[in-house]
């Protein structure tokens, strides 16, 4: 099974601000499958990034994601009132998939 | 509009055994991998177990191994989550998902208790 560590735990900021997340894998992700979600209080999660780097349908370009291997990165260019939230990565390149605990991006 | 709609939570006993279906609508149904992810309250996501498009291959996170089984009717377009033998840390959200194209439903509370 791969493990994934998302850091930091929390991450104070605020509004325009540029925000950058990590995910690093315990191991090698098949085909850099990895997705970023977010999930609002209240909320069932939003795909943001798949395969790495593609921003989901309808995701604002602030959000980037890249990375390979074994180290992935969200960054969000400049910070909105509405992406304080909760932040997943989630490997599917192995057929075990497995998420990371999850960044917390507050309002500092 | 794609909507997926999970049913079949609820209350259970320890030891009980409990039926999840999603029923997906405006999808492709037949050509996506799905999944099955839960949440307990508060905490963080956990990956369950998934399903590739004609149901021919399954795997399972280690903690539900032997006691959940996947499956899917894609003439239906549905996916189920057959959890047997439930315990007290299987009580949570139990959404089901596509594993790529970010397809979510609303989920279905678990409860697993005396």
């Amino acid at each position: 099974e791969i493990v994934m560590t998302q850091s930091p735990g929390t991450l104070s900021l605020s509004p325009g601000e540029r925000a950058t997340l990590s995910c690093r894998a315990s191991q090698s992700v098949n085909g850099n499958y990895l997705a970023w979600y977010q999930q609002r209080p209240g909320q069932t999660p939003r795909l943001l990034i798949s395969a790495a780097s593609s921003r989901a349908t309808g995701i604002p370009d602030r959000f980037s994601g890249s990375g390979s291997g074994t180290d992935f990165t969200l960054t969000i260019s400049r910070l909105e009132p509405e992406d304080f939230a909760v932040y997943y990565c989630q490997q599917y390149g192995i057929s075990l998939y497995t998420f990371g605990q999850g960044t917390k991006l507050e309002i500092k | 509009e794609v909507q997926m709609v999970e049913s079949g939570g609820g209350l259970v006993q320890p030891g009980g055994s409990l039926r999840l279906s999603c029923a997906a609508s405006a999808l492709a149904f037949s050509t996506h991998y799905m999944q099955w992810v839960r949440q307990a309250p508060g905490k963080g996501l956990v990956w369950v177990s998934r399903i590739n498009p004609d149901g021919s291959s399954t795997t399972y996170a280690d903690s539900v191994k032997g006691r959940f089984t996947i499956s899917r009717d894609n003439a239906k377009n549905t996916l189920y989550l057959q959890m047997n033998s439930l315990r007290a840390e299987d009580s949570a959200v139990y959404y089901c998902a596509t594993v790529t194209s970010g397809h979510w439903g609303q989920g279905t509370l678990v409860t697993v208790s005396s």
